[in-house]
């Protein structure tokens, strides 16, 4: 029962460099979203996807990018990492985007930008 | 707008001893609430979620909530603190499309 499977788990960058966090979810459901977690930030929400083949910026969308490649999978793209950008990143998904249905998490992605 | 905002972001009891955490909202319609958990290097938990069925809301591992709409409150307790309930505890309100989560609150627990 894997619920959200996020990839990697943990990664070390330099600036200016790219990378893909993968995530996906075998729960069917609709909605699924990509937060950063910074120490006494609580969680801001960078983009979501309300359904396959929609994508909405969230609080927090500069330097980063999404793709809803299907139902399952939401991937998040940093195309030019910055230290600002060092955190902890989550994927969540959800049955919809108004249901009182919760959100569920994945382990996260720790990512340091150097 | 709908916000969420936890008293306190350390809070320490002593194993045995009453949990309290508190949290207040901000809206203007009955909400949806949440209240989740994160153990270290994890992702958050569902422990309980408000939906207007019942005030008290009972949740997993002996944690509940009680809405109260005078005081725009949804404050999480427990009778009696494990040593296993320390973590990250974090409010959560549902605001249109969005959840909108507190700052978060770190329980410790002490022997």
């Amino acid at each position: 029962n894997a619920g959200v499977t996020q990839t990697p788990k943990f990664q070390v960058l330099k600036t200016g460099q790219s990378m893909t966090l993968q995530c996906a979810q075998d729960m069917n459901h609709n909605s699924m979203y990509w937060y950063r977690q910074d120490p006494g930030m609580g969680l801001r929400l960078i983009y979501y996807s309300a359904s396959e083949g929609t994508t909405d910026k969230g609080e927090v969308p500069n330097g980063y990018n999404v793709s809803r490649l299907n139902k399952r999978e939401f991937s998040l793209r940093l195309e030019s990492a910055a230290p600002s950008q060092t955190s902890v990143y989550f994927c969540a998904s959800s049955e919809g985007l108004y249901s009182n249905q919760p959100q569920h998490f994945g382990d996260g992605t720790r990512l340091s930008i150097l | 707008a709908q916000s969420v905002t936890q008293l306190g972001s350390h809070v320490s009891v002593s194993e045995g001893a009453l949990v309290l955490l508190r949290c207040n909202y901000s809206s203007s319609v009955p909400p949806y609430l949440f209240w989740y958990v994160q153990y270290p290097n994890q992702g958050l938990q569902l422990l309980l979620k408000y939906t207007s069925a019942a005030t008290l809301v009972k949740g997993i591992n002996g944690f509940e909530a009680e809405f109260k709409k005078s005081e725009t409150s949804f404050h999480l307790t427990k009778p009696s603190a494990h040593m296993s309930d320390a973590a990250e505890y974090f409010c959560a309100v549902r605001r249109d499309d969005k959840i909108i989560f507190g700052k978060g609150t770190r329980l410790h627990i002490l022997p």
